[in-house]
């Protein structure tokens, strides 16, 4: 099955942790997004990439870190830098300019 | 500042008329815009889209128009049915180098039976 593989689906960190969210994608496409979502606050980026080794902040990247060493892979590192951590963040994966991005399942991550 | 904004947090329609929802955007250089639908606790999936050298769009119960001059989108969803009720994020993207998707804050759309 071609998609985006979020894992896992529920995650608890205990303050002061490190804890990295995996996003696997087979859909061959070049550009990889982070995105967090708050109760009434939408989706926000955090970081995303365009090609393998490559990646930008998106607005709200603080306390948090990427990586993209293969196409199909953009793991997510939530440091014990973010003060507010407890979220749903999605990873999405799109093949570029006028198309569409498709997302994952999505994380509920929670700080306990 | 919000570039993208979906005024109305939630709409109710009944079963088998409108739905209508808007989303505003404030930066000229979007060049596409899209509209995905939200189960709690799931990834978005996605609706339709539209470029900006187009004013509509259609696919099947879903029309996306654009109005530009007045940076201005809206879905309609005729008929609506039970099954649409969701949160609808619009979203608009640019190319310039770097191409990202920014979301606006979703409306609630409750179809009534």
């Amino acid at each position: 099955d071609g998609g985006i593989t979020q894992s896992p689906k529920y995650l608890f960190r205990k303050e002061g942790q490190n804890v990295t969210l995996s996003c696997e994608q087979n859909l061959n496409h070049d550009a990889m997004y982070w995105y967090r979502q708050d109760p009434g606050q939408g989706l926000r980026l955090i970081y995303y990439s365009q090609i393998v080794n490559d990646f930008q902040k998106g607005d709200i990247a603080e306390g948090y870190s990427v990586s993209r060493e293969k196409k199909e892979s953009f793991p997510l590192t939530v440091t014990s830098a973010q003060k507010n951590p407890t979220a749903f963040y999605l990873c999405a994966s799109g093949p570029g300019q006028g198309a569409e991005a498709f997302f994952g399942q999505g994380t509920r991550l929670t700080v306990v | 500042d919000q570039q993208v904004k979906q005024n109305s947090p939630s709409l109710s329609v009944q079963e088998g008329r409108i739905s209508i929802l808007n989303c505003d955007y404030t930066n000229s250089m979007f060049d596409y815009f899209l509209w995905y639908k939200k189960y709690p606790a799931e990834g978005p999936t996605f609706l339709i889209s539209i470029s900006s050298i187009k004013d509509k769009n259609e696919d099947g119960r879903f029309t996306v128009f654009l109005n530009k001059s007045a940076k201005h989108l809206s879905l309609h969803i005729v008929p609506s049915q039970p099954g649409d009720s969701a949160v609808y994020f619009c979203a608009a993207s640019s190319y310039g180098g770097t191409y990202k998707y920014i979301f606006g804050t979703g409306t609630r759309l409750k179809v009534l039976a």
